[in-house]
């Protein structure tokens, strides 16, 4: 079973807009959780990333909110652009268990001019 | 430029047929790692390397072979390819196999688009 699930699976926002991904994980030995960003015909990249001892992190346009409790964690893109238009993962790991990343199933955003 | 690279990025091929999907990284990194793309099921690791000659088993290892005999090369081997390989597959490094920091972020590489008929 997945141990990190991702919604929505596809997400049209106007330019603009509020995008938000969420993602929910089960092992709370996980201890790291970043966000990875991907481009058609491209690998993902590192967005941004957060440790469980904050409850968010902002950069930029993109924010990461953290709910320890909850097992959630969740992906805000302010003022949406069409260059964000691209698929997001988020993904856990856990620092003792080397950089074995678990990712979620993917969300893709297409955000309309 | 630093860089992960693969080849090849597009490949048909038939049951059975061994093949080898090469990677390459110019950042002398310690970790480097291969996962499968499928959708909906997001990236799912298969095999990784601490350093060289150490490897070991991701999620989803079965049907797949890895070496690490130099630090920049991680070959990924289909002894006997299926069509359930049929995947996209990525190549990644980091500069070490401690996560936790922006440092030791994954690197990925373009990707293999893998077609097994």
């Amino acid at each position: 079973q997945q141990q990190v699930k991702q919604s929505p699976q596809s997400l049209i926002v106007q330019k603009g807009g509020i995008s938000i991904i969420n993602c929910a994980y089960e092992n709370t030995a996980f201890d790291y959780f970043p966000w990875y960003q991907q481009f058609p015909g491209k690998g993902p990249a590192l967005l941004i990333a957060i440790r469980p001892d904050v409850s968010e992190k902002k950069e930029g346009r993109f924010t990461i909110s953290f709910n320890k409790s909850a097992k959630q964690f969740s992906l805000h893109i302010m003022d949406s652009q069409p260059g964000d238009s691209a698929t997001y993962f988020c993904a856990a790991s856990m620092m003792n268990a080397g950089n074995m990343l678990t990712f979620g199933g993917g969300t893709r955003l297409m955000v309309k001019p | 430029e630093a860089q992960v690279t693969q080849n090849p990025r597009y490949l048909i091929t038939v049951t059975g047929k061994k093949l080898t999907v090469t990677c390459s990284q110019n950042m002398n990194h310690e970790y480097m790692s291969w996962y499968r793309q499928d959708p909906g099921l997001g990236l799912r690791q298969i095999y990784y390397s601490m350093n060289v000659e150490v490897t070991d088993k991701g999620d989803v290892p079965e049907g797949y072979k890895v070496s690490r005999k130099e630090k920049r090369n991680f070959p990924l081997i289909l002894e006997s390819p299926s069509p359930n390989q049929t995947s996209l597959y990525f190549c990644a490094s980091s500069r070490s196999w401690a996560s936790g920091s922006s440092t030791d972020t994954q690197y990925f590489g373009p990707g293999t688009r893998l077609t097994v008929l």
